[in-house]
């Protein structure tokens, strides 16, 4: 049971475009839904923490505008990257939480890599 | 503030040797602890939890911890390491919902 998927697993695209990153717990209703950020060799950066229906909440320093997220279900977020620059290549990380729980179960990660 | 310090970045161990990684916290009220495992390029994998009572946790993978709350330490132990335990090891504390993850231990097993 807890199982997270992401997808896609990997994306190549060129500087300008957007991408856009879904998250999905496959056995669960998950009512908290986060997105990190991981650099090679580092921890695990949270981004946003978002509830379905409900706006995201970003942290200090990470740009709503350029990080959309979606949380449409219980089932199903999606982070947009838009306009992508080389800087933005990362290794994007989602977990979820179900209501009445504190533990978050992550997905496999989504390697994205701009030109 | 809270956080979450492991003080081994790296650690390399013999198949078949016992393992202790190491976590510190700090936080003012009793602590939500996490360790997950991460393998290269992919997601993190709960290993065990603790919330409360009994201070000796058992989780996945033959692994355990031990929170001692007069050390603030929740130290991750397993009694004989596999080769497939090479990975990275994250020790988490939960903070209103959030987790404050350590810097990782990147553990290395040596034939």
């Amino acid at each position: 049971g807890a199982v997270v998927s992401q997808h896609p697993s990997w994306v190549i695209c060129k500087s300008g475009t957007s991408v856009k990153i879904e998250c999905r717990s496959l056995d669960f209703q998950a009512t908290t839904m986060f997105w990190y950020r991981q650099f090679p060799k580092q921890s695990l950066m949270l981004m946003a923490t978002s509830n379905e229906g409900s706006k995201a909440t970003y942290e200090q320093g990470v740009e709503k505008d350029k990080f959309l997220i979606n949380h449409a279900s219980l089932t199903l977020s999606t982070l947009t990257v838009t306009s992508a620059h080389p800087e933005d290549s990362s290794f994007y990380i989602c977990s979820a939480r179900a209501e009445g729980t504190d533990t978050q179960y992550f997905g496999p990660g989504t390697r994205l890599t701009v030109l | 503030a809270q956080s979450v310090t492991q003080p081994d970045i790296h650690i390399t161990v013999s198949e078949g040797a016992s393992l202790e990684l190491r976590c510190n916290y700090s936080y003012g009220a009793t602590p939500y602890l996490f360790w997950y495992v991460q393998s290269p390029g992919q997601g993190l994998q709960l290993l065990l939890k603790y919330f409360s009572g009994d201070t000796l946790v058992q989780g996945i993978k033959g692994f355990e911890a031990e929170f001692k709350r007069s050390q603030s330490s929740f130290n991750l132990r397993k009694p004989s390491v596999h080769w497939s335990d090479a990975a990275e090891y994250f020790c988490a504390l939960n903070q209103g919902g959030k987790l404050i993850f350590g810097q990782g231990t990147e553990l290395s097993v040596k034939p």
